[in-house]
């Protein structure tokens, strides 16, 4: 049973520039959450999809957009991408009703 | 910012039991203590939860206060490859949804040496 999948692994992007990851979430989750960990720190909570919609939202501007579909796998917009932006960017899905989170190992963002 | 409080880092032999605290002086009683831990360049990993009951599973115990103001978690046999990072986190499960976020502190970090 697969757990939960990101890709790209790892991505070098410029100043300015636009990137977007993916999640699928692990066979019968229905909700994702995405978060930003970056070096020496705990993940930080960016914003949940459930029934492709966003339920919660944390502190991040709006350049940080998301999208969740039918088959429940998500994606994580960045624009105007800052080299504050880089990051450990992490997926955990979960099931509805239940309390359990699954993490994926994360996309390395490095902005340049 | 997270409602827990954990020392920055502690070390445990292997073969010995792993004792990490956490201070949640704040939590309401809607709210559950979660522990997760993260090896280096992995995602966090899921260990273990309670809300007021001591719990036990294959990976470790957790020991939570009568006033759910502290908790234990418990390695019994700590080996090299339990060295990682630990969260304790509280946190609400709204109405029975998995709607709640995570709110993750610092951590401990976990030496397990030889």
């Amino acid at each position: 049973d697969a757990g939960v999948t990101q890709s790209p692994t790892h991505l070098i992007k410029t100043r300015g520039q636009q990137v977007t990851l993916r999640c699928s979430p692990k066979s019968g989750h229905d909700t994702v959450s995405w978060y930003q960990q970056a070096l020496g720190q705990g993940p930080q909570f960016i914003f949940q999809y459930y029934e492709e919609e966003e339920r919660q939202r944390g502190n991040f501007p709006d350049r940080f957009s998301g999208h969740q579909f039918p088959n429940y796998s998500s994606e994580l917009n960045v624009n105007a991408l800052l080299l504050g932006d880089s990051a450990l960017y992490l997926c955990a899905s979960s099931q509805s009703g239940h309390l359990g989170y699954t993490f994926g190992s994360g996309t390395r963002l490095t902005v340049v | 910012d997270a409602k827990t409080t954990q020392p920055p880092s502690m070390d445990c032999a292997e073969g010995r039991a792993a004792n990490l605290p956490c201070n949640h002086s704040t939590i309401s009683g809607n709210e559950y203590v979660y522990w997760y831990r993260q090896i280096h360049s992995q995602g966090p990993q899921y260990i273990i939860h309670g809300l007021k009951n001591n719990e036990t599973n294959e990976m470790a115990s957790l020991i939570i206060t009568e006033d759910r103001k502290s908790s234990t978690l418990i390695l019994p046999h700590a080996t090299l490859r339990d060295t990682a990072v630990y969260y304790c986190i509280v946190r609400v499960n709204a109405g029975g949804t998995s709607y709640g976020k995570l709110t993750f502190g610092q951590g401990t970090i976990l030496t397990v040496h030889p």
